[in-house]
């Protein structure tokens, strides 16, 4: 199995910062990465698929970008409603795996 | 509107076995695929199967493998995920997804279902 590490694996931020979360895989997966965005006792939300394709609806302060084993998520100002779990998810290859999150906290 | 729902929360005695109900609404069932993902308590996401709506075809992580059962009926537009020889780690919360493939993105996920195993 592909394995998806994330880093930092939490990260104290202040409303109005930049936040960039990054996500490795133990192999290339050329552009096939999700980012999704989990709130406490909610399903994953989906931001980004393709690497760097926003998914409809999303804020345009979230982007995503990377190719083969490494892979960035950006909020260029953080909001409020952001302080949550962020997960990546490779889909290349079965079984699809998810790195370990990364929780944005207030700082 | 395009949902999945799932069914509610389960306890169970270690040994016993679950299957939790996702039924879809709002889009053309046998269009997608649905997967089951597991969620551990303070824990990551991990995958655990998928079922092909539209011909039933299955697969399964090889950590389940032998444990679950994902089955569905496309006259309910309900998929199902059966988890057998439960034990204490087995509490989680588990959600269904809506995908493509076997390995796909998920744009449509079921709200989770928690279950408890305790004796």
């Amino acid at each position: 199995d592909i394995q998806m590490t994330q880093s930092p694996s939490t990260l104290s931020a202040s409303v109005g910062d930049r936040v960039t979360i990054t996500c490795w895989a133990s192999q290339s997966i050329s552009r096939w990465l999700a980012w999704y965005q989990q709130k406490p006792g909610k399903a994953p939300k989906l931001l980004i698929y393709e690497a760097s394709s926003l998914e409809s609806g999303v804020p345009s302060r979230f982007s995503g970008s990377g190719s083969g084993t490494e892979f960035t998520l950006t909020i260029s100002s953080l909001q409020p409603d952001d302080f949550a779990t962020y997960y990546c998810q490779q889909y290349n290859s079965y079984p699809g795996t998810f790195g370990q999150g990364t929780k944005v906290e207030i700082k | 509107q395009v949902q999945l729902v799932q069914s509610g929360a389960e306890v169970k005695k270690p040994g016993a076995s679950v299957k939790v109900s996702c039924k879809a609404s709002g889009y053309t069932f046998t269009d997608y695929a649905i997967h089951w993902v597991r969620q551990a308590p303070g824990q990551s996401l991990e995958w655990m199967g998928w079922i092909n709506a539209a011909n039933g075809n299955t697969k399964y992580s090889q950590k389940f493998q032998g444990r679950v059962t994902i089955t569905r009926d496309t006259s309910a537009t309900t998929a199902y995920m059966e988890l057998s020889s439960l034990r204490s780690e087995d509490t989680a919360v588990f959600y269904c997804a809506r995908g493509w493939d076997v390995s796909t993105y998920h744009r449509l996920w079921g709200q989770g279902t928690l279950v408890t195993v305790s004796s």
